[in-house]
């Protein structure tokens, strides 16, 4: 698609409730990145894959926190047993790879705002 | 530890006036620096970006951005605001290499009166 693609916009869950976050990257973007936003903050990292390889999940705070890419293209973030902590936006990235400078600057979807109740 | 201050929570600037947005960083080696800009319900889109050579960096809506080494500063501006221009903005720096794990400032929070 033209852009970076998460679904759903909003997404309101019950403490201890399961959720699952979508992106849909720039078609043919190998790179992708979740980031956190917790209201009045700056993003932080989650987890990065290249293709289908999870490179770096230093990110995760807990093991509540699942990622996956599994065709390379479309990823998922997982949440088991939503906390109040885990309300934030949820931001997805993508970005063409090769390691070239050119591409480093990546385009971000808009976001899922999740709040648990 | 590898950080990005961003100093200033919130400016208020005229339509019509000069901007600068300071950002300060520390980070274990020359890092690759990057201005991004939130709007309300919009997602993070790149302004700039500075990765090596003239230290004076244009980006798009007319921004400039200046990379000091000796002072790890990459503060942002631009000559005059428009009233679109108010936003958050966010400096980020990350690694050369294919990590391109990114960190952020809390943001600046920028009003612009009319």
């Amino acid at each position: 698609g033209a852009g970076v693609s998460q679904s759903p916009r909003y997404k309101v869950a019950k403490r201890g409730q399961d959720v699952a976050l979508r992106c849909d990257p720039i078609s043919g973007h190998v790179s992708l990145f979740w980031y956190q936003q917790a209201l009045g903050q700056g993003p932080e990292f989650l987890t990065y894959f290249q293709n289908e390889a999870q490179l770096d999940k230093s990110g995760l705070p807990s093991d509540r926190f699942f990622a996956e890419r599994p065709e390379g293209s479309v990823s998922t973030l997982k949440i088991q047993r939503t906390q109040q902590e885990d309300s934030a936006v949820y931001l997805c990235a993508s970005s063409s790879d090769g390691g070239r400078q050119g591409d480093y600057g990546y385009t971000f979807g808009s976001g899922t705002r999740l709040t648990v109740v | 530890a590898q950080s990005v201050t961003q100093p200033d929570i919130h400016i208020t600037v005229s339509e019509g006036a000069s901007l600068e947005l300071r950002c300060n960083y520390s980070y274990g080696a020359t890092p690759y620096l990057f201005w991004y800009v939130q709007s309300p319900g919009q997602g993070l889109q790149l302004l700039l970006k500075y990765f090596s050579g003239d230290t004076l960096v244009q980006g798009i809506k007319g921004f400039e951005a200046e990379f000091k080494r000796s002072q790890s500063s990459f503060n942002l501006r631009k000559p005059s605001v428009h009233w679109s221009d108010a936003a958050e903005y966010f400096c980020a720096v990350g690694p050369a290499g294919n990590n391109r794990k990114l960190i952020w400032g809390l943001g600046t929070s920028l009003a612009v009166n009319p």
